[in-house]
């Protein structure tokens, strides 16, 4: 089955400084990456996602990059702020099977 | 439209009950996740169900844990003869109908399982 791995698990930065968070699948034939961000005590939500058939999608201050050689695909906040702490999961899913499998997530921290 | 319903949020037994959480998709909704989050890591896939069936419950625990999504009503997690590892949230999501490739889940808050 298919495996995703994330890094790093914690991620500081400044206010105003971008981040990046990478994943790595397993499986090559996983044609679905989403993006979740889940704040304390409350449930993950799709922030962005993409398919197997697009390298690179941008939503205002984020970004997702896919890399189907290297199986790895990574999200970019720019210009964080603070309400941008949270904990970020990745997740990918094969063809025909409708179950996300989830990296272990990363806990960023914007300090102002 | 409310957004998939989990409870109770929150359950304390003692070691050797019974846990029941329950889950209400979104309106629309036909298929049903359960994912189990221990403290400080990410969320496992338990169980995947439709109507009446289960599609794929290969994170299930063998032994304790069972799941249905019965024509009426919510969809509802079991675990019989809880232990402390038990301990954790069971997130619960939904989505429309089957896609490929698969799109977004919908989560609900979580019910958030305690054993003394």
């Amino acid at each position: 089955g298919e495996n995703v791995e994330q890094h790093p698990s914690t991620l500081s930065v400044q206010e105003g400084d971008s981040a990046v968070i990478k994943c790595t699948y397993s499986d090559s034939a996983s044609n679905y990456f989403p993006w979740y961000k889940q704040e304390l005590g409350k449930r993950p939500q799709l922030i962005i996602d993409i398919r197997s058939n697009v390298g690179e999608k941008k939503d205002q201050r984020i970004a997702v990059t896919l890399n189907k050689t290297a199986k790895h695909f990574s999200l970019h906040i720019t210009e964080t702020q603070p309400e941008d702490s949270a904990v970020y999961f990745c997740a990918a899913s094969l063809p025909g099977f409708q179950k996300l499998v989830f990296g272990t997530g990363t806990r960023l921290l914007v300090s102002p | 439209n409310a957004g998939v319903m989990q409870n109770p949020r929150h359950l304390v037994r003692r070691r050797g009950q019974e846990a029941r959480l329950r889950c209400s998709p979104m309106k629309g909704h036909s298929h049903v996740y359960w994912y189990r989050q221990l403290p400080e890591e990410g969320l496992k896939f338990m169980v995947y169900l439709q109507k009446e069936n289960i599609i794929d419950e290969s994170g299930m625990p063998k032994e304790r844990f069972s799941a249905e999504f019965p024509k009426e009503g919510p969809s509802i997690l079991r675990i019989q003869q809880v232990v402390r590892g038990d301990s954790a949230a069971y997130f619960c999501a939904s989505s429309p109908r089957l896609r490929d490739p698969a799109g977004e889940l919908f989560f609900g808050e979580g019910s958030r399982l305690t054993v003394l």
